[in-house]
């Protein structure tokens, strides 16, 4: 069965920092890898989609990696900024279609 | 800008109501998907449809049904509403497996049963 892990569960950085939030799975047969924001009380936001046959995606200051023999993938977040406060959900996606959700990170970045 | 529209952001609703909870998507997705989300648990799947009339049980789908009659649309039903269904309900779609694919989600409905 895939589990997904993600690490640190918490951070809290200072304003201009930039972060690396780390996510692992146990299965490397996945089809997809999407990483989400979501801001309390609130749904989730899609930042990044990595296909299985690509190794990053980047969208502004973020970049994610993924690497699927050892099971892991990266969101690097550059010159981190207050609004960046929120849960980053890691997920795959199956050969189902079905997303499988790691545990979160939850950011706070302060001024 | 492409969207999943849920129907109510708050709703609250009696115990033993029968409650609908609407999702609504406008990107010709064939995959909808309902998840609940709760504090330590995260997200859980209830149930998910890979086309019109079908529907597939996810991961807790006792105490709900689903509706999907049309392509855009995919209904959660509680049948009975119990105090232990209040949550946070997403819905989400996504396009079958090929190069674009990911999930889109709406932004949530919160249910309280009272």
């Amino acid at each position: 069965k895939q589990e997904v892990t993600q690490i640190p569960a918490a951070l809290s950085v200072p304003e201009g920092e930039n972060l690396v939030l780390n996510c692992s799975f146990t299965d490397s047969a996945i089809y997809n890898l999407q990483w989400f924001r979501q801001d309390p009380g609130k749904g989730l936001t899609s930042l990044l989609l990595i296909q299985s046959s690509q190794r990053e995606q980047t969208s502004g200051r973020l970049n994610a990696s993924l690497d699927k023999s050892s099971g892991r993938s990266t969101l690097y977040i550059a010159a981190s900024q207050p609004g960046d406060s929120a849960t980053y959900l890691c997920a795959v996606i199956d050969n189902t279609d079905k997303l499988i959700f790691g545990t979160g990170t939850r950011l706070q970045v302060f001024p | 800008d492409v969207k999943v529209t849920q129907s109510s952001r708050y709703l609250v609703k009696r115990t033993g109501e029968k409650v609908f909870l609407e999702c609504v998507q406008d990107m010709d997705h064939e995959n909808m998907f309902w998840y609940r989300q709760d504090p330590g648990l995260g997200l859980r799947l209830i149930y998910f449809s890979y086309d019109v009339k079908m529907k597939e049980k996810g991961d807790i789908p006792e105490g709900y049904s689903v509706s999907r009659e049309k392509k855009e649309r995919f209904s959660l039903i509680l049948e009975s509403a119990s105090t232990n269904q209040t949550s946070m309900y997403l819905c989400a779609s996504s396009q079958r497996k090929g190069p674009t694919g990911g999930y889109t989600f709406g932004s949530g409905t919160r249910l309280t049963v009272v």
